[in-house]
C-alpha cells in the first residue's frame, strides 16, 4: 500500500544551520505531497504542497520539490530559527471510493538552540 | 471563525472506562477526520466522515465507534476503554476535494490506567 518513510529524529541544530528532513514515498499512481508542521501544544498545519512531479513548494522560508524519479519530497530550509522548533509530517493524498485520505509520515522533531 | 475546536484537552480514564471526544468545526466542511497519534508512528486514521450522515473505518478503527452528529461536528466514543489507547487524538476537517489541506483541532491527551 501507500506509505511514507521520512528520517527519525530528533534533528538539532545551531540557529541559522541549513536544514534537511528527508521523505521518501511508496504509492500507486501520482500522488500529492505535503510537509504539515505541529508546533509544540498544537495541532497541525498545512506548511506547504506540490501536486505533480518537479513542482517545488514554498512556505515561510521552507522547501520541498517533488522528484518522481527518486520518490523523494525532501524539507529544506537556508537558515532556521528557535521558532522553527516543532515536529514535521511528510503525508501524501491517497483517493479511496470516498474521498482523498492523507497518509503520514512518523513525524521528524526538530530542535533549533540560539 | 474558531476553526476546529476539541474537548477535553485532557482526559485520565481508567481501563472499562467509557469516554466520548467532542469535535466541531465552524468552517462549513464536509469531510471530517478523527486520528491518532502515538511516538514515532505519525498519525493513524481511525475513522473519518466524507459528508454528513456518512462514516467509514481507517486504519485503525478498532475499539473505537463515530457519530456524525450534523455537518459541525463528529464525535469519537471509547466504549471501553484499554491502556493500548493512551494517545493524542486530533480531530481534522476539510473541503471535499481538497481534502490534502486539513485542519486539525489542538488534539485531546487521553491517558488510560
Amino acid at each position: 500500500g501507500d506509505s511514507v518513510t521520512q528520517m527519525e529524529g530528533p534533528v538539532t541544530l545551531s540557529e541559522e544551520a541549513f536544514l534537511t528532513i528527508n521523505c521518501t514515498y511508496t504509492a500507486t499512481g501520482y500522488p500529492s505531497l505535503f510537509w504539515y508542521v505541529q508546533y509544540p501544544g498544537e495541532g497541525l498545519q498545512l506548511l506547504l504542497k506540490a501536486t505533480k512531479a518537479d513542482d517545488k513548494g514554498s512556505n515561510k522560508g521552507f522547501e520541498a520539490t517533488y522528484r518522481k524519479e527518486t520518490t523523494s519530497f525532501h524539507l529544506e530550509k537556508g537558515s532556521v530559527q528557535v521558532s522553527d522548533s516543532a515536529v514535521y509530517f511528510c503525508a501524501l493524498k491517497v483517493r479511496n471510493n470516498a474521498g482523498n485520505m492523507l497518509t503520514f509520515g512518523g513525524g521528524t522533531r526538530l530542535m533549533v538552540k540560539p | 471563525n474558531a476553526g476546529v475546536t476539541q474537548t477535553p484537552k485532557f482526559q485520565v480514564l481508567k481501563t472499562g472506562q467509557s469516554m466520548t471526544l467532542q469535535c466541531a468545526q465552524d468552517m462549513n466542511h464536509n469531510s471530517m477526520y478523527w486520528y491518532r497519534q502515538d511516538p514515532g508512528m505519525g498519525l493513524r486514521l481511525i475513522y473519518y466522515s466524507a459528508s454528513e450522515g456518512t462514516t467509514d473505518k481507517g486504519e485503525v478503527p478498532n475499539g473505537y465507534n463515530v457519530s456524525r452528529l450534523n455537518k459541525r461536528e463528529f464525535s469519537l466514543r471509547l466504549e471501553s476503554a484499554a491502556p493500548s489507547q493512551t494517545s493524542v487524538y486530533f480531530c481534522a476537517s476539510s473541503y471535499p476535494g481538497t481534502s490534502y489541506e486539513q485542519y486539525f483541532g489542538p488534539g485531546t491527551r487521553l491517558t488510560v490506567t
